[in-house]
């Protein structure tokens, strides 16, 4: 079975700062790799998929990238409404998710 | 718009089975999976498995197997799951969302809170 290590898993940053998380699969996933952001009691929503693509509607300071194993999430300018929780979420086989990253204002 | 409605919280004792509703609208119901994924508190997502509202195919997360049933009526865009043999660490929101075939959740519902209890 695929296994997803996601970290870190909580960061704390200060706004405007650049916020990467890492995912690193156990086997070669291709792109089918997707980010989600949950925010306290609610549901999660798509931000990335693909690896790299930008889902509609969503800030273009969000950006990921990678393939194969090594996947990397980007906040390009943090701001006070990205605190949340980032997971992410594989879809070679059948899918599984990451184990997210809390992210928190400095 | 598009959306996923989810039915309300339930209490269960434990060994007992919960259905949890998922209503789609504003989209072709048959054309996207729904995937179940639940969320213990304070932890993380935890994808339960798939169906197929077309064809009513499944596909289980290996933890799950035997013990769920995912279904679906088509007439009334709804689909459902039911877990049963229920324990107390089953204690969770569960959501539906919507999937294409790369597993993409881009629609999720509300969430519904299950609780097992004695």
């Amino acid at each position: 079975d695929i296994q997803m290590t996601q970290s870190p898993s909580s960061l704390s940053a200060s706004v405007g700062d650049r916020v990467t998380i890492t995912c690193q699969a156990s086997q070669d996933i291709s792109n089918y790799l997707n980010w989600y952001q949950q925010k306290p009691g609610k549901a999660p929503k798509l931000l990335i998929y693909d690896a790299s693509n930008l889902e509609t509607g969503v800030p273009s300071r969000f950006s990921g990238s990678g393939s194969g194993t090594d996947f990397t999430f980007t906040i390009s300018s943090l701001q006070p409404e990205d605190i949340a929780t980032y997971y992410c979420q594989q879809y070679d086989n059948l899918p599984l998710f990451g184990g997210g990253t809390k992210v928190e204002i400095k | 718009q598009v959306q996923l409605v989810q039915s309300g919280a339930e209490v269960k004792k434990p060994g007992a089975s919960v259905k949890v509703s998922c209503k789609a609208s504003g989209y072709t119901f048959t054309s996207y999976d729904i995937n179940w994924v639940r969320q213990a508190t304070g932890q993380g997502l935890e994808w339960m498995g798939w169906m197929n509202p077309n064809s009513g195919n499944t596909g289980y997360a290996q933890k799950f197997q035997g013990r769920v049933t995912m279904t679906r009526n088509t007439s009334i865009s709804t689909a459902y799951m039911e877990l049963s043999s229920l324990r107390s660490e089953d204690t969770a929101v569960y959501y539906c969302a919507r999937g294409d075939e790369y597993s993409r959740l881009d629609v999720w519902g509300q969430g519904t809170t299950v609780t097992v209890s004695s």
